[in-house]
C-alpha cells in the first residue's frame, strides 16, 4: 500500500475538465516536488508533469499540475477519449529515502 | 533522441536466476541515474532501486534490498537488473527509466523522464 493516497478511479465526458488528486504527508509531498505519469493500456508510463507544474516538451497544455501543502493535483481539460489511462503521482519520500509512486487512478472517458 | 530498449520477455521456473537489460542511447549514460520500477499484474508502480553509472553508486528500496542486484556496463551504456533465485511473486513487468534527481537545498525534485518498453518476467513451475 502506497504512502500516497489517491482515488482509484475517476471519470468524465469528452470536453470536460477532470482533476485527479494525490495526498501524502510532510515527509513526501509536503516537502518535495511531485511528478505525474500517464500509462495507456499495455504501454510504459509516460511523464506528463514534473516539478509540480512543469510540462515536458510534447505534452499538451491540456495537462496541468499543482501542489498545495501535502496534496497535489493533475488537471486535464478538454478531455479526449485518448486520455483514458492510468495516472500516477510520484514524489520523494524521506522515510523511504527514495521515490514513491501513488497507487494509480484509472480515468474513464464516458 | 533518448531511447531505453529493454531485453525481451522471460519465462522462468522458481529458483532460476535471471538478468534483464536496459540499453540506452541518445544521452551520456554516465551522467544520469537509471531506475528500475516493478509493476505486478494489475497493480501500480513500485520503485525498486537506482544506479548512477558514472560511479556505480546504487541505492535500493528497502522492499527490494537483498532481493535483486542492479548494475551497469558503461562500455555499452546498459543497465541490468538481476535475480539469483526467482520466486513466483517476482512475476511482473519491469521497467527501466532515466531518473532525474535534483536538490535545491530545500527539496528533492525528481522525475522519470524516459522509460523502457518493459520486460515481462513470468515465474511459474
Amino acid at each position: 500500500q502506497s504512502v500516497l493516497t489517491r482515488p482509484p478511479s475517476a471519470s468524465g465526458t469528452p470536453g470536460q475538465r477532470v482533476t485527479i488528486s494525490c495526498s501524502g504527508s510532510s515527509s513526501n509531498i509536503g516537502s518535495h516536488a511531485v511528478s505525474w505519469y500517464q500509462q495507456l493500456p499495455g504501454t510504459a508510463p509516460k511523464l506528463l508533469i514534473y516539478s509540480n507544474n512543469q510540462r515536458p516538451s510534447g505534452v499538451p497544455d491540456r495537462f496541468s499540475g499543482s501542489k498545495s501543502g501535502t496534496s497535489a493535483s493533475l488537471a486535464i481539460s478538454g478531455l479526449q477519449s485518448e486520455d483514458e489511462a492510468d495516472y500516477y503521482c510520484a514524489t520523494w519520500d524521506d522515510s523511504l529515502n527514495g521515490p514513491v509512486f501513488g497507487g494509480g487512478t484509472k480515468l474513464t472517458v464516458l | 533522441e533518448v531511447q531505453l530498449v529493454q531485453s525481451g520477455a522471460e519465462v522462468k521456473k522458481p529458483g532460476d536466476s535471471l538478468k534483464i537489460s536496459c540499453k540506452t542511447s541518445g544521452y551520456t549514460f554516465t551522467t544520469s541515474w537509471i531506475a528500475w520500477v516493478r509493476q505486478m499484474p494489475g497493480k501500480g508502480l513500485e520503485w525498486m532501486g537506482v544506479i548512477y553509472p558514472g560511479d556505480s553508486d546504487t541505492r535500493y528500496s528497502p522492499s527490494f534490498q537483498g532481493q535483486v542486484t542492479i548494475s551497469a556496463d558503461t562500455s555499452i551504456s546498459t543497465a541490468y537488473l538481476q535475480w539469483r533465485s526467482l520466486r513466483a511473486s517476482d512475476t511482473a513487468i519491469y521497467y527501466c527509466a532515466r531518473h532525474q534527481l535534483e536538490n535545491d537545498g530545500l527539496q528533492y525534485i525528481n522525475w522519470f523522464d524516459f522509460w523502457g518498453q518493459g520486460t515481462l518476467v513470468t515465474v511459474s513451475s
